[in-house]
């Protein structure tokens, strides 16, 4: 079974800091995303990264960026952590064609931001 | 740009009720997926619908894709406790990935 594991479930951080949210997968999958998810406004895609070292901007990338060194692990940076960032952040991987693959989640991180 | 709404945002049925949440595009999609998260966890793959017309049933679920591709819609026969959750359909974006629509969340009181 695919598992998709997020570093922390729970992060407090302060207005300005770098915030690195870390995500690994152990299902040698081409695809990794990161959505953040908040109340009424659903899932919506900050990043994602088709292979090592490739990354395309979502809906929402201002204020994020990302890092893949490595097939299993996709890393979402904050530069300068605002108060606007605090919300749930949601890793997930697909397999293969990126429109058309099932996503695996991870279990999340609710990052607040004070 | 691209756009994936859901309808209803929130559904509240007694056990035993039926549910249907609607799902719509602003244009046609290749394929449409529902994922299904419960409270205080992760989204869930549900199914993948791709043909047009196409309809799929897990148990006392049936998935519908409409013959345009545009739309697609998730019903819920004599509905459980279990499940209750949010329900996200998802469509491909052109030139990203997959985009949500807000997701319908239903409540079951028994």
């Amino acid at each position: 079974d695919v598992k998709v594991t997020q570093s922390s479930r729970y992060l407090v951080k302060r207005t300005g800091e770098k915030v690195f949210l870390e995500c690994v997968q152990d299902m040698d999958h081409e695809n990794m995303f990161w959505y953040r998810q908040d109340p009424g406004l659903g899932l919506r895609l900050i990043y994602f990264s088709y292979d090592v070292k490739m990354k395309e901007k979502g809906d929402i990338p201002e204020g994020y960026s990302v890092s893949r060194e490595k097939k299993e692990r996709f890393s979402l940076i904050l530069e300068s952590a605002s108060t606007n960032q605090t919300s749930m952040y949601l890793c997930a991987s697909s397999l293969s064609t990126i429109y058309n693959s099932p996503l695996h989640f991870g279990n999340g991180t609710r990052l607040t931001v004070t | 740009g691209q756009q994936v709404m859901q309808i209803p945002q929130y559904q509240h049925v007694q056990e035993g009720e039926d549910f249907t949440t609607y799902c719509n595009s602003s244009t046609t999609l290749s394929n449409i997926q529902w994922y299904k998260q419960r409270p205080g966890g992760h989204p869930v793959f549900l199914i993948q619908l791709v043909k047009s017309g196409e309809v799929k049933k897990q148990k006392r679920l049936t998935f519908q894709f409409g013959e345009a591709k545009k739309n697609s819609s998730l019903h819920i026969t004599a509905t459980q406790t279990t499940d209750v959750g949010t329900y996200f359909c998802a469509g491909p974006q052109a030139g990203t990935a997959l985009i949500f629509g807000k997701g319908t969340t239903l409540s079951v009181s028994s």
